[in-house]
């Protein structure tokens, strides 16, 4: 497809339980970004990858959530542990960066992933 | 203090009106800026970049000053399309392309 596909879209699991929420980037984008949407909130940043590298993980609120992007393309957001404070949705995006040091691009998201912790 | 601050709102005026929207980000090296509008239950999408000199799209305009570290977004002539969640969006100049986003203003325009 054209957009930024994230899968599942909805996921209901039970704490203490293990999540995987993939992403599937824009063609081509070099930059991938992982964000948490509560209701009423902003998204908040949780990690982002240029290429396969982690370029920047200062979000990820602690040891439970880690992400990966082996190929470059493709990224999973892995959650251990599950807890209640975790239920959010969980936003990827994607951008072709552009010239220099400024963020020049434009973020496009897909339509997130819906996590439910009972 | 956060690193992106808005007014939540919500903002909620007629058709036709003129609504201004104000953002503060904490980082003086912030450098790129945006504002993206998130519909209900949609993901965000963005709507304009902000440059230093002001830049106008329509009926909207953004500006920038670097010296107060503040972000306005200034709409003319609303609609009732108008209405959604208006997120101040920075690159807090850390290094690289983080991208952070404010917790977001809620416009709701009526007839």
């Amino acid at each position: 497809g054209a957009g930024v596909s994230q899968t599942p879209s909805n996921k209901v699991t039970e704490k203490g339980k293990y999540v995987e929420l993939r992403c599937d980037p824009i063609s081509g984008h070099t930059a991938l970004y992982w964000y948490r949407q509560s209701l009423g909130q902003g998204p908040e940043f949780l990690i982002y990858f240029q290429g396969t590298g982690a370029a920047d993980d200062s979000g990820l609120p602690n040891d439970r959530f880690f992400a990966v992007r082996p190929e470059g393309s493709v990224s999973t957001l892995k959650i251990q542990r599950t807890e209640r404070g975790d239920s959010a949705v969980y936003l990827c995006a994607s951008s072709s960066l552009t010239s220099g040091s400024s963020n020049t691009g434009e973020l496009f998201f897909g339509e997130g992933s819906r996590l439910t912790v009972l | 203090r956060k690193e992106v601050e808005q007014d939540p709102g919500p903002f909620n005026v007629p058709e036709g009106a003129t609504v201004a929207f104000n953002c503060t980000y904490s980082n003086s090296a912030s450098q790129s800026f945006f504002w993206y509008r998130q519909d209900c239950r949609k993901e965000p999408k963005l709507l304009m970049s902000v440059y230093s000199s002001g830049n106008e799209d329509g009926r909207f305009t953004a500006q920038l000053n670097r010296a107060s570290q503040y972000i306005s977004l200034l709409i003319r002539d609303s609609k009732l399309s108008d209405s959604a969640t208006y997120l101040c969006v920075v690159n807090p100049g850390t290094g690289g392309f983080k991208t952070i986003f404010g917790a977001g203003t809620r416009l709701f325009v009526k007839a």
